[in-house]
């Protein structure tokens, strides 16, 4: 069985850091891309980033390019998204996401909350 | 900078048949935007549904299918149920990076 399941959320000052992980389980983590998905309270879907199986390729949403930055230990099957100069507008649910080998989205942690607040 | 759009919400009776549709501000969307659609059910997180316009996943059920219809991605959802009443997003691939769409709030009524 797929699972995935997000930690290291919480609650943090505005311009301060955090480090979300993802734990993959019941695949070979190794083979997929992976991805960052949030929700903010009450909105709808952003995608965030994305990362190669080997690292080779990374691709963010405009609005985290030169905050955020994503990374994987394939050796741990575990997904990193480290968040630095968050802003109030970061705060949301934050999903680790399967990437399917046709283009796409498949599998979804439970999510982890990131709140971004003085 | 690329906005994916949707429908804000539709209703449809039990039984029915519905279409949702998502567009893409820079163009027509076709079989190389990849269109995902996804369910998401209040306070859970989002299930996956189709892939690359028309593949279903192992546990989509049948009456969910994906098409390209007149320029815009297509998720029709035949003999509705009342389950079915829930949040539906369209994920785009746009300059190599995905896109989510704004969302339809889909009401069995």
């Amino acid at each position: 069985e797929v699972q995935l399941v997000e930690s290291g959320g919480g609650l943090v000052q505005p311009g301060g850091s955090l480090r979300l992980s993802c734990e993959a389980s019941g695949f070979t983590f190794s083979s997929y891309w992976m991805n960052w998905v949030r929700q903010a309270p009450g909105k709808g879907l952003e995608w965030v980033a994305n990362i190669k199986e080997d690292e080779s390729e990374k691709g963010y949403v405009d609005s985290v390019k030169g905050r955020f930055t994503t990374s994987r230990d394939n050796a741990k099957n575990s997904l990193y998204l480290q968040m630095n100069s968050l802003r109030a507008e970061d705060t949301a649910v934050y999903y680790c996401v399967r990437g399917t080998p046709s283009p796409g989205l498949d599998y979804w942690g439970q999510g982890i909350l990131v709140t971004v607040s003085s | 900078q690329t906005v994916v759009t949707q429908e804000p919400s539709l209703t449809v009776s039990p039984g029915g048949t519905v279409s949702l549709t998502c567009a893409c501000t820079t163009g027509p969307v076709t079989s190389g935007s990849y269109p995902n659609w996804f369910q998401q059910e209040p306070g859970q997180a989002p299930r996956s549904l189709i892939y690359s316009t028309n593949n279903k996943h192992s546990w989509t059920p049948a009456r969910f299918s994906g098409s390209l219809l007149g320029g815009k991605a297509a998720l029709t959802l035949s003999a509705v149920q009342p389950e079915d009443e829930a949040d539906y997003y369209c994920l785009l691939s746009c300059d190599g990076a995905w896109v989510f769409g704004g969302g339809t709030k889909l009401t069995v009524l």
